[in-house]
């Protein structure tokens, strides 16, 4: 069964940093990757789906990696603003469940 | 364009009370629904997903039960509240599995049980 870890849980940055955050799975066989970010007491909004014979997708000043082999995905998010500050979460896909497997997350905050 | 709804936003409800959240899907047709459930400092954890009409999956073991009446319809409940039900209650659609199409969520529904 396919298990979803984010490292760190928070993280907190100054503005104008580069970061990146981590996403680990078990199970190589994942159909998708999706990252997603959650306002506090909101829903989860879609950043950025990639696709398992992908390595990577952009939108922005995001970037997301795959490594299907090592089980890693990296979320990378340049010159950080105070407006990214959120939860991000990951979510992978499995090629035998309907379903996707959430990591816990990461709650990000942004100094100004 | 799709959209999500999902309601009541909050409900406080008493131990032993029953329990109706509902979903509805806009803009899309035979879309795969899904109910989940979010604890604090934890992932989403899959209650319930669908893949058609009156056809639910049950992922763990609980207090809590599904039902698809309509195509685009998909309702969480519970005959009796236990106040581990408390959380926050996503719903969410794709369009089908093998297609992989992005997740999209609804805003959530906050449930306190008391």
């Amino acid at each position: 069964k396919q298990e979803v870890t984010q490292i760190p849980a928070a993280l907190s940055v100054p503005e104008g940093e580069n970061l990146v955050l981590n996403c680990s799975f078990t199970d190589s066989a994942i159909y998708n990757l999706q990252w997603f970010r959650q306002d506090p007491g909101k829903g989860l909004t879609s950043l950025l789906l990639i696709q398992s014979s992908q390595r990577e997708q952009t939108s922005g000043r995001l970037n997301a990696s795959l490594d299907k082999s090592s089980g890693r995905s990296t979320l990378y998010i340049a010159a950080s603003q105070p407006g990214d500050s959120a939860t991000y979460l990951c979510a992978g896909r499995g090629y035998n469940n309907n379903d996707m497997r959430f990591g816990a997350g990461t709650r990000l905050t942004v100094k100004p | 364009s799709q959209t999500i709804h999902q309601w009541p936003a909050t409900l406080v409800q008493p131990v032993g009370s029953p329990l109706s959240l509902e979903c509805t899907v806009e803009g899309t047709s035979n879309p795969n629904l899904y109910w989940y459930r979010q604890a604090a400092g934890r992932g989403l954890q899959l209650l319930f997903y669908s893949v058609g009409i009156g056809q639910i999956s049950s992922e763990v073991p609980q207090n809590l039960s599904a039902s698809r009446p309509q195509d685009r319809q998909f309702i969480l409940s519970s005959k009796k509240l236990l106040l581990s039900d408390s959380g926050f209650y996503l719903c969410a659609w794709s369009g089908g599995h093998f297609s992989g199409n992005t997740i999209y969520f609804g805003e959530g529904s906050w449930l306190t049980v008391v």
